[in-house]
């Protein structure tokens, strides 16, 4: 089974620009979740889409946002970048919304702001 | 969410067991324990998990306390590709899904 698949993989972008980033589950995943790693503040998440909603949100303005298809595929959009929006953007797949299933988590996009 | 405290590093010989602590004294009693590691320029990867009795799979082994205070994983034989930030995560199990909240985890070293 192909794991979760993120693209692309590094991105340059300057500040007030949007971005979007693209992720594919695990096959038969619902569920996916993106989360935001940065050196100084660690793995955050950022929201979890389920059957083309959003479930759930962490403490993130409102500049970023997702959509997730009928096919499970999710997108993340951050608009007017920062400089501090620059971190590795992880996307993570589970089966079902539960807290006993795991997570599979993608490569991740890199993404700096210049 | 229940707070996690890790030991900030902890280093190991290769081919010899390690033993992670993870100290979680606010667990409450539907939330399950998840373990999840990140090796260097990777995503996070599921360990393990449990809820009150020791686990096991084909990694690692989950010891939990009788109070479920705290939690041990064990490496029975580390490799260097076990080099990596291992997370300690409380989850609860009551129904739906809230997302894996990270500490700063503990940084495993193997010397060779």
């Amino acid at each position: 089974k192909a794991g979760v698949t993120q693209t692309p993989r590094y991105l340059i972008k300057t500040r007030g620009q949007q971005v979007t980033l693209s992720c594919s589950p695990i096959s038969g995943h619902r569920s996916v979740s993106w989360y935001q790693q940065t050196p100084g503040q660690g793995l955050q998440f950022l929201f979890e889409y389920f059957s083309e909603t959003q479930r759930n949100k962490g403490n993130f303005p409102g500049r970023f946002s997702g959509r997730q298809f009928s096919n499970s595929r999710s997108e993340m959009n951050v608009s007017t970048l920062e400089l501090g929006d620059s971190a590795l953007y992880l996307c993570a797949s589970s089966l079902l919304r539960s807290s006993y299933n795991e997570q599979f988590f993608g490569p991740g996009t890199r993404l700096t702001v210049l | 969410d229940a707070k996690t405290t890790q030991p900030n590093s902890m280093e190991s010989n290769e081919e010899e067991p390690v033993h992670l602590p993870c100290n979680h004294s606010t667990i409450s009693g539907t939330d399950y324990i998840h373990w999840y590691r990140q090796l260097p320029s990777q995503g996070p990867e599921y360990v393990i998990h449990g809820l009150t009795s020791n686990v096991n799979n084909r990694m690692a082994s989950l010891a939990i306390a009788e109070d479920r205070k705290s939690s041990t994983l064990i490496l029975h034989r580390a490799t260097l590709r076990d080099a990596a930030v291992y997370y300690c995560i409380p989850r609860d199990g009551g129904g739906g899904a809230d997302g894996l909240t990270f500490g700063k985890g503990t940084h495993l070293i193997i010397q060779p």
